[in-house]
């Protein structure tokens, strides 16, 4: 199997624009998760998935966050308007069951809104 | 709310030198895992332990889950300059499916 896929794995953008960031977990994993790493903040849940359906989006930043799962294949992340508060990595990961199983990791976007 | 803090957060030795990182927290986890992450790429899981009292060996590396499963600690024996990278505790809770992360200790081991 590829891993996890995320793509783009480098995004620079100006204040204000959208930004979608994707990510593609491994096949058949029930569970998805989108991370934002920072210095200060380290790494962060944001929201995650189970079977496509939103489970718990209580880390989402604010209304300008948003995240979609279409199919058990693609997931998304998407900014609107962006700041450049929100530059940091974010990583995308899945895992097979609730079953402390191993939980993979994606090689992350690095965003830089400036 | 920073549920888990790690310490220490910096960590520099020179190659050969043992030492142990600390993850502790006022909750109970039903599991702890340890994730090693180096620059550019995600974290990648280490070990997983899910009893009190737990120990697990991964060769020179030694994990620990407290009794209470609120505490975890990673000792490392005869530190290599292939272990350099940030290491990261997470506390998972059987009834969800999140994992929490700490802010991770960023060891650097020196030839």
């Amino acid at each position: 199997d590829a891993g996890v896929i995320q793509s783009p794995r480098h995004e620079v953008t100006e204040m204000g624009q959208e930004v979608t960031l994707r990510c593609k977990p491994i096949s058949g994993h029930d569970y998805l998760f989108w991370y934002r790493q920072t210095m200060m903040r380290g790494l962060e849940l944001l929201i995650y998935f189970n079977n496509n359906v939103p489970i718990d989006d209580s880390g989402m930043p604010e209304d300008r966050f948003s995240a979609k799962m279409p199919n058990a294949s693609f997931s998304t992340l998407k900014i609107q308007p962006s700041e450049p508060r929100d530059s940091a990595v974010y990583f995308c990961a899945s895992r097979q069951s609730i079953n402390w199983e191993t939980q993979y990791f994606g090689p992350g976007t690095r965003l830089l809104v400036l | 709310t920073q549920l888990l803090e790690q310490s220490p957060q910096f960590l520099s030795i020179q190659e050969g030198e043992n030492l142990t990182v600390y993850c502790n927290s006022s909750s109970v986890f039903s599991s702890l895992q340890w994730y090693r992450q180096e620059p550019g790429e995600g974290p990648v899981l280490l070990v997983t332990v899910v009893t009190g009292g737990e120990v697990k060996k991964l060769k020179r590396l030694t994990f620990q889950f407290g009794d209470a499963r609120k505490d975890s600690s990673l000792h490392i024996t005869a530190a290599q300059p292939g272990d350099t990278g940030l290491y990261l505790c997470a506390g998972g809770y059987s009834n969800t499916g999140k994992l929490i992360f700490g802010q991770g200790t960023t060891l650097q081991v020196k030839p």
